[in-house]
C-alpha cells in the first residue's frame, strides 16, 4: 500500500514567490497534518484537518499561509509571498483518527533565497 | 516553557551501551505519549507508545511518570543501526494535537 506521498521533494525559490506543496494521504486516512520542521527542531503543527474540516489551524500564520483539503482527501499547502524565514521542511502526515500514530510523507524541502 | 522539552544532545555511545532519554511536558492534562524515531533526512516513524505502567519492546523500554510529568526512552545494547534523532510526542488532548518534542540525537559508535 502506498504511502503519504508529497511533491516537490525541493524547491528553491527567491523571496516574495509563491510555493505550493501538495500531499495525498494513505488511503482511508481521514485526519491530515501538515508540519513544519526546522534543522535540528521537532515538527511544528501547522494546520490540522479531519475529513475537509481544518480543526486546528491556530498554528498557521493566516497573512501568508493557507490550506485546504477539498474532498477531504488530497491536500495543498500555500505560502504567498514566501520569505526567507519560511525556509524549512514541510511534512504532511495522515492518520486514522487520533491513535497517535502519524503517518509522514517524506516532506518538501523549501529553500528561500 | 516548551510544552514538551527533551534533553538536549548529540549522545556519542558505543556499541553495546545502554543510553537512557528523557523528556518533560507542561501540561497535566496529557494523556497519550509516544516516541517517534527520525533518521537524517527522513520523516519521522513512530518507534513506540508510552503506557502509564511502563512497555517494552526488544531493546527499547519506555516509561512514564505522571507525576513528574516526564517520559524516558531506554536503549540497552547499542547497535549502529540506532543512530537517529529520538522525538518526544505529547498528545495535548485538546482535540487531539500531537506536540513534538525538539529530539535527541543519539550516535553510536564502532
Amino acid at each position: 500500500e502506498a504511502g503519504v506521498v508529497q511533491s516537490p521533494r525541493y524547491k528553491i525559490i527567491e523571496k516574495k514567490q509563491p510555493v505550493a506543496f501538495w500531499c495525498n494521504p494513505i488511503s482511508g486516512h481521514n485526519t491530515l497534518y501538515w508540519y513544519l520542521q526546522n534543522l535540528g527542531q521537532g515538527p511544528e503543527l501547522l494546520i490540522r484537518y479531519e475529513n475537509e474540516e481544518a480543526v486546528d489551524d491556530s498554528q498557521l500564520p493566516k497573512d501568508r499561509f493557507s490550506a485546504e483539503r477539498l474532498k477531504g482527501v488530497d491536500s495543498t499547502l500555500k505560502i504567498q509571498p514566501a520569505e526567507l524565514g519560511d525556509s524549512a521542511v514541510y511534512l504532511c502526515a495522515s492518520s486514522f483518527g487520533n491513535t497517535g500514530e502519524l503517518f509522514f510523507g517524506e516532506g518538501s524541502r523549501l529553500t528561500v533565497l | 516553557r516548551k510544552e514538551v522539552e527533551q534533553d538536549p544532545g548529540p549522545f556519542n555511545v558505543p556499541e553495546g551501551a545502554t543510553v537512557a532519554f528523557n523528556c518533560t511536558y507542561s501540561n497535566s492534562a496529557s494523556q497519550s505519549f509516544f516516541w517517534y524515531r527520525q533518521d537524517c533526512r527522513k520523516e519521522p516513524k513512530l518507534l513506540m507508545s508510552v503506557y502509564s505502567s511502563g512497555n517494552e519492546d526488544g531493546r527499547f523500554t519506555a516509561q512514564l511518570n505522571r507525576a513528574s510529568q516526564y517520559i524516558s526512552l531506554l536503549i540497552r545494547d547499542s547497535k549502529l543501526s540506532d543512530s537517529a534523532t529520538y522525538l518526544c510526542v505529547v498528545n495535548d488532548n485538546q482535540g487531539g494535537k500531537l506536540i513534538f518534542g525538539q529530539g535527541t540525537e543519539l550516535s553510536v559508535k564502532p
